[in-house]
Formats: structure tokens, C-alpha cells, sequence
């Protein structure tokens, strides 16, 4: 079962505007979520993270949210660029999990110019 | 500070063989992880290895193997290749146990025919 969903597997947005990617998990034992960017051909790039016992953190353009109750996660980028499509993956992992993380399936976004 | 590096970056092989990937991580990074991603099941957690110690194994069979060295420098290891195994296989380094934030390398394509 995935423990943890991206249900939206592509996303279109044009530049300057708000780009709003989602995430669902089900495990409650997770407490840590990250988000990484994806292009082709490379490895993922860590982007932000957020505790369970915050609700949201910001790092310039990129801001994540977590609704713990609602076990959903987003992540905002305001405003878009074209050079921020890729693909955008949500991870969790849990306190006794070590450093393993658990991904969602990934969402494309493609903003356009 | 270099990142994460593998080697090779693409690896052609034949059903039943084995194959070796090496990730040497960020310097001063002591957590190395591994990570396969399939266009079916998405980035799947293979395992992790702190001090040489593999920490945390994922729901992989035990073809699938790995070690790390006193460098901090890991190998993984698949044994009688299926076609299935063919996918990118991920090394991530983080800096201490507790932290989350893992660094990706670019990955290693391996494709069994």
C-alpha cells in the first residue's frame, strides 16, 4: 500500500503565478516530510523540509504546509518560473526509521512562459 | 564541497548476472542510503548504512546487497539480474544518523536484457 500519495501526476501553472503541489500520507508515524525536485537524468534535489510539530516553514519562493489531522501536506512556490519545471516528490520517514524515506509517486509541473 | 558521486552512470547487462554500483558520499557524510526508481513503483528504499552498519534494510530480496566502507564510501550489489531489476538506482548521503536532509547522486542507470 503507498503509504504515501501524490494524486495529481502532472501539474500546469503559468509563470508569476502560484504553483500549489500536494501530498497525502497514512502512516501516523511519520514526523519528518521533505520535498525534492526532479529533472531529467539527475538525481533528486533536496528543496525544503518540515517537523510534524510545525505547520508550515518557508525558504524564499518555496513554502511547505503540513495539516497534521488531515495527514496532507502541500508545497507552495509563488511566484513560478519555467525553470522550476520538473519533478517535485514528496518524502516522509518516521522516528525509528533512520534516514530511510518513504516517496510519494512524484507530480510534473511545468510552468509556462 | 563535491557531491554525491556513482559510478558507473550506466551499466548494460544480461539476465543472471551480477552487477556492482559504488557511491562514494559528501565528504564528512557518514549515512549512505540507496534508493531504486521504476517508472512502475516509483523510489523505493533499498537500504541505508551509517559506520559501516547497515541500519535499515527495505522490501527488497536478498539479491540485492550492499556495504560500506571505513571511508563512508558504499557498494551495492545485485546478484542473478532479472529483467525487472532494470531501473535508476539512487545513492544518497546525509551528514549525521538523526538528520533527515539526504543529498542525492545522479544515479546509475543499470538496463538487464
Amino acid at each position: 500500500d503507498q503509504q504515501v500519495k501524490q494524486n495529481s501526476p502532472s501539474l500546469s501553472v503559468q509563470e508569476g503565478r502560484i504553483s500549489i503541489l500536494n501530498c497525502d500520507y497514512t502512516n501516523s508515524m511519520f514526523d519528518y516530510f521533505l520535498w525534492y525536485k526532479k529533472y531529467p537524468a539527475e538525481g533528486p534535489t533536496f528543496l525544503i523540509s518540515i517537523s510534524s510539530i510545525k505547520d508550515k516553514n518557508e525558504d524564499g519562493r518555496f513554502t511547505v504546509f503540513l495539516n497534521k489531522s488531515a495527514k496532507h501536506l502541500s508545497l507552495h512556490i509563488v511566484p513560478s518560473q519555467p525553470g522550476d519545471s520538473a519533478v517535485y516528490f514528496c518524502a516522509a520517514s518516521g522516528r525509528n526509521a533512520g534516514n530511510m524515506l518513504t516517496f510519494g509517486g512524484g507530480t510534473r509541473l511545468m510552468v509556462k512562459p | 564541497k563535491a557531491g554525491v558521486t556513482q559510478t558507473p552512470r550506466y551499466l548494460i547487462k544480461t539476465r543472471g548476472q551480477q552487477v556492482t554500483l559504488s557511491c562514494s558520499p559528501i565528504s564528512g557524510h557518514r549515512s549512505v542510503s540507496w534508493y531504486q526508481q521504476t517508472p512502475g513503483q516509483g523510489l523505493q528504499f533499498l537500504f541505508e548504512y551509517f559506520s559501516e552498519t547497515q541500519r535499515n534494510k527495505g522490501n527488497f530480496p536478498g539479491r540485492f546487497s550492499g556495504r560500506q566502507f571505513s571511508n563512508s564510501r558504499s557498494e551495492m550489489n545485485v546478484s542473478t539480474l532479472e529483467l525487472g531489476d532494470s531501473a535508476l538506482y539512487l545513492c544518497a548521503s546525509s551528514g549525521t544518523a538523526g538528520s533527515y536532509e539526504q543529498y542525492f547522486g545522479p544515479g546509475t542507470r543499470l538496463t538487464v536484457t
